[in-house]
Parts: structure tokens; sequence; C-alpha cells
């Protein structure tokens, strides 16, 4: 069993619809992070947090540490925000372990 | 861009060849990590180096031999390698290495081995 799992593994939506991408995981962590990976390979650093709630532009991450879970949500979604969503969390012991991804496809 | 670029961006080579991947930050970053990403499998962290010297090696063979000459500088040298190593393969850096840190990636390099 994965240390870190994703729900679900693909999701398509229709433009504009509000988006929820979960994360659980089983490890004490030091950090959380979400990751987006664009058809191509690369990633781009979405958010890092350890506790409470951050935001940016459409983009809004939670987490509660004592269930162990962490949401992404996209608000007013669009078609460039397809790609693949990776939760990842940071161990004090400087272990790093991923999920394996949410696909997530924007139909316009 | 991240600030981190990698090359090449594709590569095919036969399990009797040697290549160098090669990736290079322009962060002024002390930490470099080398992840491997095969298809429907989580990223793996295959080796971390912090202000030049390896700190990490999750148990990846030996047909993979990482460089780091400085700190901007990561290279992953592959010789003999198996079909089965063929993915995508990151590149990394963070300024401290912490594990509190962001993570800036780059491109990566897709990887075929025949």
């Amino acid at each position: 069993k994965n240390e870190v799992e994703q729900s679900p593994q693909n999701l398509t939506a229709q433009e504009g619809e509000f988006i929820t991408i979960n994360c659980s995981y089983s490890v004490g962590i030091s950090a959380l992070h979400w990751l987006q990976q664009h058809p191509g390979g690369g990633i781009v650093s979405l958010f890092m947090l350890s506790s409470g709630k951050k935001k940016h532009g459409r983009l809004i991450a939670t987490i509660n540490i004592q269930e162990k879970h962490s949401s992404l949500h996209i608000t007013a979604s669009h078609p460039r925000d397809s790609a693949v969503y990776i939760c990842a969390v940071s161990t004090t012991g400087n272990q790093f372990y991923f999920g394996t991804g949410t696909s997530l496809t924007v139909i316009p | 861009e991240t600030g981190v670029t990698q090359t090449p961006r594709h590569l095919v080579m036969g399990m009797t060849n040697k290549k160098s991947l090669k990736c290079e930050q322009h962060l002024g970053h002390n930490a470099m990590y080398w992840y491997k990403q095969s298809a429907k499998k989580p990223l793996e962290l295959m080796f971390v180096y912090n202000f030049k010297e390896q700190t990490e090696n999750n148990s990846v063979p030996s047909r993979f031999s990482p460089e780091c000459p400085n700190s901007s500088h990561l290279f992953l040298h592959l010789h003999t390698l198996q079909p089965e190593d063929s993915a995508l393969y990151l590149c990394a850096s963070s300024q401290e290495g912490t594990p509190q840190e962001t993570q800036y990636f780059g491109p990566g390099t897709r990887l075929l081995v025949l």
C-alpha cells in the first residue's frame, strides 16, 4: 500500500465546474506538497502546506493534520487546468512520498 | 520556466550504450535531486545532493551513477540499462534540501531503453 493515496485517479469536468482532488497519507509529515504536471512532463509546485489552508488564484489547498488528509480545489475550472495533479509528503526524516497522481481533463 | 533545465529532453539508447543526463539550475539553490517517474507509478526519489555531497541514495542500481560537480549542475550517468529503466527522469532543486522547502522541477528527460 502506498504511503500517499489520491482520489480520484481520473477526473473529467466541464469548464466552470468546481473540482476537488483528495489526498490521504499514512506517515508523519513535516509538509505536504501539491504538484502540477503538464503533458510533456514538466512539474510545477503549486502549494506547500503544513497546516490550515492556502489560496492562489483559483486554487485552494487545505490540510487536516489530525485526519491525515488534504484537498486541492479548483474553482471555475478551465481547459488549461488539464494536467496531472500529484500529492506528495515530506517527512522529518527527509523522506519524500508521492501519490500516483490525478489526471484532470477540463472540457470546454 | 522554473529555472531548472534538463538535456536532452528525449533519449533512446540500447542496453549496451553509455549516456549521461544533464541538469542545470539557475536559482542559486544548494540541493539537487534526481527522480524517476514510470508509467502509472508514483515519483521515485533516486538521489539527493546537498552542497555537492550525496545525502540520499534510495537503493538505486549501480547502472545509474550520479555526479554533482558543483551546486548548479547535476548529471546522471547511465550504462548497461534495462528496458524497465525506460521512464521520465526529472531533476529538481531546492534552497537548502530540507523537507519543508518547495522543490523546483525541470522538464524531464524521457528515456527509452531498447
